[in-house]
């Protein structure tokens, strides 16, 4: 069990937008910042989002972050089908003292 | 650029230790620590720990601590993960990735700590 939650999987055709949530407690996303990764099959994970809405250089403007609560969520508009992949999630867990990842969504862009 | 090139597979008997290797190249390599993470078959990422450049500190996962090693060798750029006494649910992939953190010069504020370059995977298989 992920200290993170995260939906499974999520789907959405060509073109339309994605939401990707990512659900924690005060004592990790309340107080911590969150970052993602995109990995896509048989790759490793790729910085996609940090400091909960900032993008590394390179990132297309279609993948955006925010953070409200104890809850995190990744957008991707203009999906294409280069986009499936599975989505992480992480922050810091003050109580646990540890990193903490979700469980990872799967993309599937139909 | 930015590389962290991680060390081939191993296949490791039950009770046995692994030690997986993580060259960087392309930055100051004494300006940046390392976290490490692993992805057992078909699951989500797992926090191993992490180390800084220094290895004045290194912290790891509950789980793992009492098992796990992390040192850096700054004479070769290198970062290394030992892991001891394997069991076959540590057959994973395990991956390196150089921990970075944001800073306002303004406000003095340090960002979370995000892994921004990450090494291709050392795929450990614990099988008797």
């Amino acid at each position: 069990q992920s200290v993170l939650t995260q939906p499974p999987s999520v789907s959405a055709a060509p073109g339309q937008k994605v939401t990707i949530s990512c659900s924690g407690s005060s004592s990790n996303i309340g107080n911590n910042d969150v970052s993602w990764y995109q990995q896509l099959p048989g790759t490793a994970p790729k910085l996609l989002i940090y400091d909960n809405n900032k993008r590394p250089s390179g990132i297309p403007d279609r993948f955006s972050g925010s953070k409200s609560g104890t809850s995190a969520t990744l957008v991707i508009t203009g999906l294409q089908t280069g986009d499936e992949a599975d989505y992480h999630c992480e922050t810091w867990d003050s109580s646990l003292t540890v990193g903490v990842f979700g469980g990872g969504t799967k993309l599937t862009v139909l | 650029q930015v590389q962290l090139v991680q060390s081939g597979g191993e296949v490791k008997k039950p009770g046995a230790s692994v030690k997986v290797s993580c060259k960087a190249s392309g930055y100051t390599f004494a300006s940046y620590g390392f976290t490490w993470v692993r992805q057992a078959p078909g699951q989500g990422l797992e926090w191993v720990g992490w180390i800084s450049p220094n290895n004045a500190n290194a912290n790891y996962a509950q789980k793992f601590r009492g098992r796990v090693t992390m040192t850096i060798d700054t004479s070769t750029s290198t970062a290394y993960m030992e892991l001891r006494s394997l069991r076959s649910d540590d057959t994973a992939v395990y991956y390196c990735a150089r921990k970075s953190r944001s800073y306002d010069p303004l406000t003095g504020y340090y960002g979370q700590y995000y892994f921004d370059y990450w090494g291709q995977g050392t795929l450990v298989t614990v099988s008797s």
